[in-house]
């Protein structure tokens, strides 16, 4: 079975652009997660899509957003990008059964660099 | 207080001999607990997951809860150079609102020395 795969692996920007990162879950997985680990801090929850529906959001600005696709693969968008967006994005998915067990299972991560 | 504490290490051990990562937790209405595994550069790697009061045992790896105390724990016995990495505990604390979401620790760095 095929993990979470990630794109891109790696991506250098400048302060002020925008960047798009992709996330395919694992088959048969119908939520997606998005999380942002900073260098020396750790993993924050950004945010998790489920059906197609953003259905939770962590404590991030709006410039952080994103969208699931009727596939179930998900991109993660920031805009106006700052310095201290420089970090590791990591996309995790699972099944969805209703309650409070769906075990999350990461991909490799997008490092991105904010110069 | 953070929701999910952990000391940052590094744990050093000796091969062989056993390793103990603790965890407290603040939401005493989490249902989940995780443990992760993640080595330098690279994403974190599923290790054990457990819901109820008591121990889990999987090869080498035993989890231990106990929500009365909001303690977790993760045994490494026989530990090998391979497992120096950091661990995460992560926690669901979402009970009842069917809002998923993981809070993690800052993770515990372990160092098995040959």
């Amino acid at each position: 079975e095929a993990g979470v795969t990630q794109s891109p692996t790696h991506l250098i920007k400048t302060r002020g652009q925008q960047v798009t990162l992709r996330c395919s879950p694992i088959s048969g997985h119908t939520s997606v997660y998005w999380y942002q680990q900073a260098l020396g801090l750790g993993l924050q929850f950004l945010l998790w899509y489920d059906e197609g529906e953003e259905r939770n959001r962590g404590n991030f600005p709006p410039r952080f957003s994103g969208r699931q696709f009727p596939n179930y693969s998900s991109e993660l968008n920031v805009n106006a990008l700052e310095l201290e967006d420089s970090a590791l994005y990591l996309c995790a998915s699972s099944r969805r059964s209703g309650g409070n067990t769906d075990t999350q299972y990461f991909g490799p991560g997008t490092r991105l660099t904010v110069l | 207080q953070k929701e999910v504490e952990q000391n940052s290490g590094p744990l050093s051990v000796p091969e062989g001999a056993i390793a103990s990562l603790n965890c407290t937790y603040s939401d005493r209405g989490s249902q989940s607990f995780f443990w992760y595994r993640q080595y330098s550069g690279k994403s974190p790697e599923l290790i054990m997951s457990i819901y109820s009061n008591g121990d889990k045992e999987d090869g080498r790896f035993t989890a231990q809860l106990n929500k009365a105390s909001q303690y977790v724990s993760l045994l490494i016995r026989d530990s090998q150079p391979s497992d120096s990495a950091t661990y995460l505990c992560a926690v669901n604390p979402d009970l009842n609102t069917g809002f998923q979401k993981l809070v993690f620790g800052t993770g515990t760095r372990l160092l098995v020395s040959p």
